[in-house]
């Protein structure tokens, strides 16, 4: 078991492009989580898959978020004309279908830099 | 999601126990009591959970109000490792399962 893989671990982007974040969770995790987090700031929930079906989008999701899960297995995270204050970490986790003692592992995140 | 207060800071000697409080005023019945860790440059990590009794496990112990308002993660031989931001979370059995991480309380452990 390779836990929650994410890629890449780091971008570097102008402000105007777009960028696409992947995560791999673990296997036969049904539950899949984005989150972002900003220096110093607990992480903020983005969005979540229950198999393919996306459940639950934050607020925080703009229209230029977008995120898919096409298999239920790895999903993908795409931010369209990125902004500098989309700099961040982003997070992706995955769970096991319990409703609530399920554990959530995370990944190690993809850290964004919009120059 | 019922809401937690954390100190935002504390510091703790090596091989020494810390006690990390949580207060959580509005638990409703339903919510469980998580705890995660965040380790410098890492994802978050579960450390424990617990509904109403006191719950041990190999990193942690929660100990758990008798009228569930307030927790206390206990560390019982802090080491240099253990140095982290430290997330209890209220979690519904009937939501998503998502977590609401406030800003949690940075731990520092002296030599």
């Amino acid at each position: 078991d390779t836990g929650v893989s994410q890629n890449p671990r780091h971008k570097i982007t102008k402000r105007g492009q777009n960028v696409t974040f992947r995560c791999d969770p673990i296997s036969e995790h049904n539950r899949l989580y984005w989150y972002r987090q900003t220096l110093g700031q607990g992480p903020e929930f983005l969005t979540y898959f229950q198999n393919e079906a996306q459940l639950e989008k934050s607020r925080l999701l703009s229209d230029r978020f977008s995120a898919e899960r096409p298999k239920g297995s790895f999903s993908t995270l795409e931010i369209q004309r990125t902004e500098q204050g989309d700099s961040a970490m982003y997070l992706c986790a995955s769970s096991l279908l319990v409703a609530n003692t399920g554990e959530l592992f995370f990944g190690e995140g993809s850290r964004l830099t919009v120059l | 999601d019922a809401k937690t207060t954390q100190p935002n800071s504390m510091e703790s000697n090596e091989e020494e126990p810390v006690h990390l409080p949580c207060n959580h005023s509005t638990i409703s019945g339903t919510d469980y009591i998580h705890w995660y860790r965040q380790l410098p440059s890492q994802g978050p990590e579960y450390v424990i959970h617990g509904l109403t009794s006191n719950v041990n496990n190999r990193m942690a112990s929660l100990a758990i109000a008798e009228d569930r308002k307030s927790s206390t993660l206990i560390l019982h031989r802090a080491t240099l490792r253990d140095a982290a931001v430290y997330y209890c979370i209220l979690r519904s059995s009937s939501n998503t399962g998502k977590l609401i991480f406030g800003q949690g309380t940075t731990l520092q452990v002296k030599p």
